[in-house]
């Protein structure tokens, strides 16, 4: 067990709703990132937040959005949803900025989101 | 051009035996992290290793090690004494700086590893 939850853990939805995934870090961490897992993208950094501020956008969508509450739980929102949106979506959490030895990602169980 | 390369998508050991995974690398920076995961077949991701740029000593931690040449760029993964429960996918991943606006992470297509009795 890394530390990192994450809800739900499985999602099942339609084309064009909207989602919303729940990521509660380790205690101590102040980032949180977001990894979208599919099988012919692999793995693919989405976005990253330190202690309530976007820092670090990889290959995100428009239509993805995400942010960090004061608390340092993250959401990451999918909106106009589109088959190909199906995937794995992890939350990774780490102490600080990622720039250290010590910044080790640890990474929760992922929430598996199928869009029928 | 692909940032992390893993040439191996499927590799066989068998039990008690030594097996390096290949990961080589491409970035301009002078300050990165290698990083390895490992993902059995219930999904989760595991931290194995971690390998800096500046460190000059090659990381070990356990019967993991990472072998690192960087003029070569590549990081290598090597699990000794292989275990069953090794059976998973492997996957290098790299952290590129980006000062103090956080960092760029990519990672690599995965090699499989089937640990055989």
């Amino acid at each position: 067990d890394s530390g990192v939850t994450q809800t739900p853990k499985h999602l099942i939805t339609a084309t064009g709703q909207r989602v919303t995934l729940r990521c509660s870090p380790r205690s101590g961490d102040l980032s949180v990132y977001w990894y979208q897992q599919s099988l012919d993208q692999g793995l693919q950094f989405l976005i990253q937040y330190y202690n309530g501020e976007e820092r670090a956008k990889g290959n995100i969508l428009e239509r993805f959005s995400a942010q960090q509450f004061p608390d340092l739980h993250s959401e990451l929102n999918l909106s106009s949803l589109e088959l190909g949106d199906s995937a794995l979506y992890f939350c990774a959490s780490s102490v600080g900025l990622g720039g250290k030895s010590t910044d080790t990602q640890y990474f929760g169980p992922g929430t598996r989101l199928t869009v029928l | 051009a692909q940032k992390i390369t893993q040439t191996q998508p499927g590799m066989f050991v068998q039990e008690k035996e030594a097996v390096t995974l290949d990961c080589t690398y491409d970035t301009s920076d002078q300050s990165y992290g290698l990083f390895w995961y490992k993902q059995p077949s219930s999904g989760e991701m595991i931290f194995l290793i971690y390998q800096g740029s500046y460190d000059e000593q090659n990381a070990t931690e356990g019967r993991y090690s990472l072998n690192f040449q960087k003029a070569r760029k590549s990081a290598n993964l090597v699990i000794s004494a292989s275990q069953l429960g090794d059976s998973a996918m492997y996957f290098c991943a790299m952290r590129e700086g980006r000062g103090n606006y956080g960092q760029n992470f990519v990672f690599g297509p995965g090699t499989r590893l089937s640990v055989l009795p």
